[in-house]
This record gives C-alpha cells, structure tokens and sequence, in this order.
C-alpha cells in the first residue's frame, strides 16, 4: 500500500471550512483514499473514501486530483467538535490493513 | 444497534504477566481487526480474522496471538508482558474481510504494564 504524508497540525476557526491535505504520489490504480479521524481517547471514526472521483457524504467532501497523487478532505464548517486527529490512507480493495501513518491533529478555534 | 465492544476498557498488569483482551463485533459483522496504538503515534495492525480464520497478522512477536470464535467474537492474548506492550488496543469490525466500505472502530482498551 502506498504512503501518505500530512502536516503534522492544522487550526481552523468554528464555522469556517477546514481543509486538510494529503499526498499520496505513489497511489497505484487499484487503491482507495480514505480518510479516519480519531478524538481524544476514542477509537478512529470513518469519515470517507474515494478512488478518483470526487465523493460526498453527510460528513465532509473527498476530492482527489486528477492524477492522483494528491486529496484533500473538506469538512465544510468546522465545529469545535471536529477537534481531533485525521488520518489519510491509502488501501487496495484486496488490503486487510490500514496503514494509520501519524495524521493531521486539526484544533478548531471559538 | 450496539457498536463494536471492548473488555475490559482499562487494565493493569505486571510485567511478564499474560493478558486477554475481548472483542465482539457489530452484529452481523464477521471480520475483526486488532490494532495497537502507542502514544503519540497512529494505530498499528496486529491482526484480521475472517470467519474465523487468520487472514492477516502484522510485524508483532509471537508473544501476541488472536482468535476468532464462531459468533464471530475475538479475543487478544498477548504473554509474557513488556512495559512497551502499553498501549490503547483497539478492535475494528467490518462485514466482510476487505473491509472496503470501511471498519467500524471500538472505543479501546487501554493497557499498561508496570
């Protein structure tokens, strides 16, 4: 499974839109981003995944570039509850793991 | 509808000492994920079970091992404890082995050896 990088932290105001990037430039066909994130002291939540279309649920928007190598998660107006660490993975289909890598600690700020 | 469960939430323990760990999926789940995350650091993979068979196991001794049983319940066993096996273990479900729509994550439990 390819590798990810994040940055290591992120602010973002509450009701403003956070955006948290992720590389993946060695993505192969085959595999999936998706991305968890983790609140103090709880297990990781799903929040999303893509192959190359761009994707939407009720929790954040998924875009992923046209080649590829690089997503970005949107959650479209930060509340304080959105405090937590976000994890970008990438993963075949036929993987049985994820790798969890170090995330992004995004703080949303009152 | 219950989440993925835990047992126990917290736990101490000596070292050298032995350790069990339990897991019971989402109902209706029949894969379950070990991983173990250290502080500071993201989850690590230990182990998949898919009905009821290893189908995964990640770069951990064999001091750790795992089973499935057949309502698709897990438990951890990890011997001869290390003061560097403290960490929050947690079990992760998902209805079918690749998990590909995503696992469902327990809240964890929390391990420390002394």
């Amino acid at each position: 499974d390819a590798k990810t990088t994040q940055p290591p932290s992120m602010d973002c105001a509450e009701g403003r839109a956070a955006n948290l990037p992720c590389n993946h430039s060695t993505i192969s066909g085959n595999e999936y981003v998706y991305w968890y994130r983790q609140i103090h002291s709880q297990g990781p939540q799903y929040i999303i995944h893509g192959l190359k279309n761009n994707e939407t649920n009720e929790m954040a928007s998924l875009i992923i570039t046209e080649d590829r190598k690089s997503s970005t998660l949107i959650l479209p107006h930060a509340t304080l509850r959105d405090t937590a660490v976000y994890y970008c993975i990438v993963r075949s289909q036929t993987g049985n793991q994820f790798y969890f890598g170090t995330g992004t600690s995004l703080t949303v700020i009152p | 509808d219950a989440g993925v469960t835990q047992s126990p939430t917290h736990l101490i323990k000596t070292r050298g000492q032995h350790v069990t760990l339990r897991c019971s999926p989402i109902s209706g789940h029949k894969s379950v994920s070990w991983y173990q995350q250290v502080l500071g650091q993201g989850p690590q993979f230990i182990f998949q079970y898919y009905e009821k068979e290893e189908r995964g196991r990640g770069n951990f001794p064999d001091r750790f091992s795992a089973r499935q049983f057949p309502n698709y319940s897990s438990e951890l066993n990890v011997n001869a404890l290390l003061l560097g096996d403290s960490a929050l273990y947690l079990c992760a479900s998902s209805p079918e082995g690749q998990g590909s729509h995503g696992y469902t994550f327990g809240s964890g439990t929390r391990l420390t050896v002394v």
